[in-house]
């Protein structure tokens, strides 16, 4: 059975801290590993990687992907107050074609 | 371009009821899936349709029910609703032959 697991499952930092959420997975038919944010409702989509070892980033957030060893990680540098929120990583591909999503972990920025 | 609309945004029902949600993809969109989410389970996929056909069903029962219509808006039906059904229902599109998909705001139910 597919599955996607993050870790940890919550993070309490204070802002500036730099910090690396953890996805790994285990799938059938990899297509791409997935990046959300969910702070009140919608999830918005961060990054998508099908590539194994190319970076992707945005501003104080990056992500790479390991395929050989089945995991990503998803850093965030400088934490602000805005950063809070739960990060979920998502794997699409599998027996059924769609989003498989871990847990999430739920990241706490103080000030 | 407008993002994902779903409606209604709260929802409360009595066991037994059945329940329709609706969701509106962004413009050029015609993929549409359907996830549940709960604090116990997480996000779990429902279903996904694109051009009005089922393409692919999570493994739920089949009091949860789908359809899409021509112009890719998408509507979801649970019927006999049970305690258990109590969640965020989030509509999410996605362009063509694209993996990334777009989220709504969600239908939180809530079943009494």
């Amino acid at each position: 059975e597919d599955k996607v697991v993050q870790s940890p499952l919550s993070l309490v930092v204070h802002e500036g801290d730099t910090v690396t959420l953890n996805c790994s997975y285990e799938v059938t038919n990899f297509r791409s590993l997935l990046w959300y944010k969910q702070e009140k409702k919608a999830p918005t989509f961060l990054f998508m990687l099908t590539s194994s070892g190319i970076e992707k980033k945005s501003g104080r957030l990056s992500s790479i992907l390991d395929k050989k060893e089945l995991f990503s990680i998803l850093n965030i540098t400088a934490t602000q107050t805005g950063d809070s929120a739960i990060y979920l990583c998502a794997h699409y591909g599998g027996s059924q074609g769609n989003l498989i999503f871990g847990k999430g972990t739920k990241l706490s920025v103080k000030p | 371009k407008a993002g994902v609309t779903q409606t209604p945004r709260y929802l409360i029902k009595t066991r037994g009821q059945q329940v329709t949600l609706s969701c509106s993809p962004i413009s050029g969109h015609r993929s549409v899936s359907w996830y549940q989410q709960t604090p116990g389970q997480g996000l779990q996929f429902l279903f996904e349709y694109f051009s009005e056909t089922q393409r692919n069903k999570g493994n739920f029962p089949g009091r949860f029910s789908g359809r899409q219509f021509s112009n890719s808006r998408s509507e979801m039906n649970v019927s006999t609703l049970e305690l258990g059904d109590s969640a965020l229902y989030l509509c999410a599109s996605s362009p063509v032959r694209r993996y990334e998909q777009y989220f709504g705001p969600g239908t939180r139910l809530t079943v009494t």
